[in-house]
């Protein structure tokens, strides 16, 4: 299994501003994926990230909102751009274990509050 | 990915088991089913996944209905702890496939 962190593990923010939020995994992924959880909801995904590569981004969400660096196989980061208090959420990351895609294994989430 | 279809929430008594069950009837047979379970304030954990044969792990055990088209995820002696949100995802076996979240069973033991 992979072992994954999240930096920071909880921030409070105010409107306007632009919060970034690392995740480091113990050994080397080909694809990391970045989730939203609003409050009381389930995931959902925002983009999925390869290193080399630009972010494939789902719908509803955009990369001058959510921008996405993936600068090697260990790391990656999501930027929430320009805060409001409807991005006031759990943000995941999680990465493919093995090439296989057997299953995914998740962060412990960053909790984000936007005043 | 195929939906799945759950209970919103379930109960079960401490040292019983707790059998959750998911509706997935469009599956395709190259999709999996997979158990994940998210704890208050956590990230998703892994449980368990499977295609057509019944699977056990120290977790949990999944079974597969002949047809595919449902399962149930048993945890052989709830306690306390497995109080959680359990999803029940279907997947395509290959890399780079995101995982889909539906609403989920709130699984609330008590003692």
């Amino acid at each position: 299994s992979a072992v994954i962190s999240q930096k920071p593990s909880r921030d409070i923010c105010q409107r306007g501003t632009s919060l970034t939020i690392q995740c480091q995994v113990d050994s080397q992924v080909t694809m990391m994926f970045w989730y939203r959880q609003q409050p009381g909801q389930s995931l959902t995904l925002i983009a999925t990230a390869n290193q080399g590569s630009e972010a494939t981004y789902e719908s509803g969400f955009v990369i001058d909102k959510f921008p996405i660096s993936r600068p090697n196989l260990t790391f990656s980061t999501l930027t929430v751009s320009n805060m409001s208090p409807e991005d006031s959420s759990i943000y995941l990351c999680s990465v493919d274990a093995g090439g296989s895609g057997e299953t995914q294994y998740f962060g412990p989430g960053t909790r984000l509050l936007v005043l | 990915d195929a939906k799945t279809t759950q209970p919103p929430s379930m109960d079960c008594a401490e040292g019983r088991a707790a059998n959750l069950p998911c509706n997935h009837s469009t599956i395709s047979g190259n999709e999996y089913v997979y158990w994940y379970r998210q704890i208050h304030s956590q990230g998703p954990q892994y449980i368990i996944h499977g295609l057509k044969n019944n699977e056990t792990n120290e977790m949990a055990s999944l079974i597969i209905t002949e047809d595919r088209k449902s399962s149930t995820l048993i945890l052989p002696h709830a306690t306390l702890r497995d109080t959680a949100v359990y999803y029940c995802i279907v997947r395509a076996y290959n890399a780079g496939n995101m995982l889909t979240f539906g609403g989920g069973t709130r699984l609330m033991v008590k003692p």
